[in-house]
């Protein structure tokens, strides 16, 4: 089984900063990743797949990067509504789907 | 546009079962693929279940394995799941999503199990 670890569990930062936020296979997932955001008593939505594509409708301050076994998720500018929970997801490993644990994005 | 709407959570006892099901509209459901996920409450996502468009071929989480059964009714656009034997653990709430090519592009807003006696 593939393991995600996103790094850090909570990240605090103010509206207008910018957000890195980290995420770590235990194998190589190519660019087999995805990034969700998840706000509370909602559903997950997806905002980037394959790495480094944003999904429709997403703001263009989300962008993800990364190959192989390191991936990044940044939102230049922080908005108030981007205050949520992030999942990174991988499909390398298919018929089984993992996520990562989640990073927390908090106000500060 | 694209809705996804689950039914059919509620409280059963530990080895009991239930049937979910999600109703699909907004897109030609015959044509995707389809997942379960669920989430433990206060806890992160687990991959539960996926089906091919046509129903020809499902795949399970291991911690569901042979208790959990994914189906669909393309004439009804509608996906299901049969939950078997369940169990503490399996106290989540249940999404259902759609597939674009092994990730979930669009979610429902999930129905909660609780597996308590």
């Amino acid at each position: 089984e593939i393991v995600l670890t996103q790094s850090p569990a909570t990240l605090s930062l103010s509206p207008g900063e910018r957000a890195t936020l980290s995420c770590r296979a235990s194998q190589s997932v190519s660019s087999y990743l995805a990034w969700y955001q998840q706000k509370p008593g909602q559903a997950p939505r997806l905002l980037i797949y394959d790495a480094s594509n944003r999904a429709t409708g997403i703001p263009a301050r989300f962008s993800g990067s990364g190959s192989g076994t390191d991936f990044t998720l940044t939102i230049s500018s922080l908005e108030p509504e981007d205050f949520a929970v992030y999942y990174c997801q991988q499909r390398s490993n298919w018929p089984l789907i993992t996520f990562g644990q989640g990073t927390r994005l908090e106000i500060k | 546009q694209v809705q996804l709407v689950e039914s059919g959570g509620g409280v059963v006892q530990p080895g009991g079962s239930l049937r979910l099901s999600c109703a699909a509209s907004g897109f030609t459901f015959s044509s995707y693929g389809m997942h379960w996920v669920r989430q433990a409450p206060g806890k992160g996502l687990e991959w539960v279940a996926f089906i091919r468009y046509d129903g020809s071929n499902k795949y399970y989480a291991d911690s569901v394995k042979g208790r959990f059964t994914i189906s669909r009714d393309n004439s009804k656009n509608t996906l299901y799941l049969q939950m078997n034997s369940l169990r503490a653990e399996d106290t989540a709430v249940y999404y259902c999503a759609k597939d674009k090519s092994r990730d979930l592009d669009y979610w429902g807003q999930g129905t909660l199990v609780t597996v308590s006696s």
